[in-house]
């Protein structure tokens, strides 16, 4: 069955680089996106980018210059980078499985990263 | 980036109740609408897509709307399993953008 499972470090120093794995399983990498939203603590969702199936990204204009996705679909995984970390950055990182006309129908559990020293 | 203007942002029900919750779309997105259901500590949950579609497994009191730029999702006969965070999500183009969310609570 569809399954996406995050992973990561739980706690990431100010300033620093965040780097996340989705592992993905019963689907392709090559047959439907993959995207990255993230929700602050008591707060909404908000979407991040995307890795389209043919391996272009697309971001949100205000992560855009700190956020990297990539992916190795030999493994069924995508990656998130994020720079230049600050406490905003404080959330539950989720993947969710993505198709055009047809977004988020499937979710990881999520991670907690928290930014503090 | 089109902004959807979620309300309200706190719904007191009571079991048994209709219900209703609604987003404003800041640009046209056509039937590009879903809905989603957040338990607290749980990934967001399907609920509705293509504005008035029901996801697989959706108890039927569920139902979704579309008035213009106006998309509603209706619960008929609040069950308590059924309190939790809404959020709609605008997928016409990127970037995604959800609503504020709307926080269903026991009255």
């Amino acid at each position: 069955q569809v399954q996406l499972k995050e992973s990561g470090p739980g706690l990431v120093q100010p300033s620093q680089t965040l780097s996340l794995t989705c592992t993905v399983s019963g689907f392709s990498l090559t047959s439907y996106h993959v995207s990255w939203v993230r929700q602050p603590p008591g707060k909404g969702l908000e979407w991040m980018g995307v890795i389209w199936t043919g391996g272009s990204t697309a971001y949100n204009s205000l992560l855009k210059s700190r956020l990297s996705i990539s992916r190795d679909t030999s493994k069924s995984q995508v990656f998130l980078k994020m720079n230049s970390l600050q406490t905003e950055d404080t959330a539950t990182y989720y993947c969710a499985r993505d198709r055009a006309g047809s977004p988020f129908d499937y979710w990881g559990q999520g991670v907690m990263v928290t930014v503090s020293s | 980036d089109i902004q959807m203007t979620q309300s309200p942002s706190s719904l007191p029900a009571s079991l048994g109740d209709r219900v209703t919750i609604t987003c404003r779309a800041s640009q046209d997105i056509g039937n590009y609408l879903r809905w989603f259901q957040q338990k607290p500590g749980k990934s967001p949950r399907l609920m509705i897509y293509g504005a008035t579609n029901l996801a697989n497994g959706v108890p039927s009191r569920f139902s979704g709307s579309r008035s213009g730029s106006d998309y509603s999702l209706t619960i008929n006969s609040l069950e308590s399993e059924d309190m939790a965070i809404y959020y709609c999500l605008q997928h016409n183009e990127y970037p995604f953008t959800f609503g504020s969310g709307t926080k269903l609570e026991i009255k």
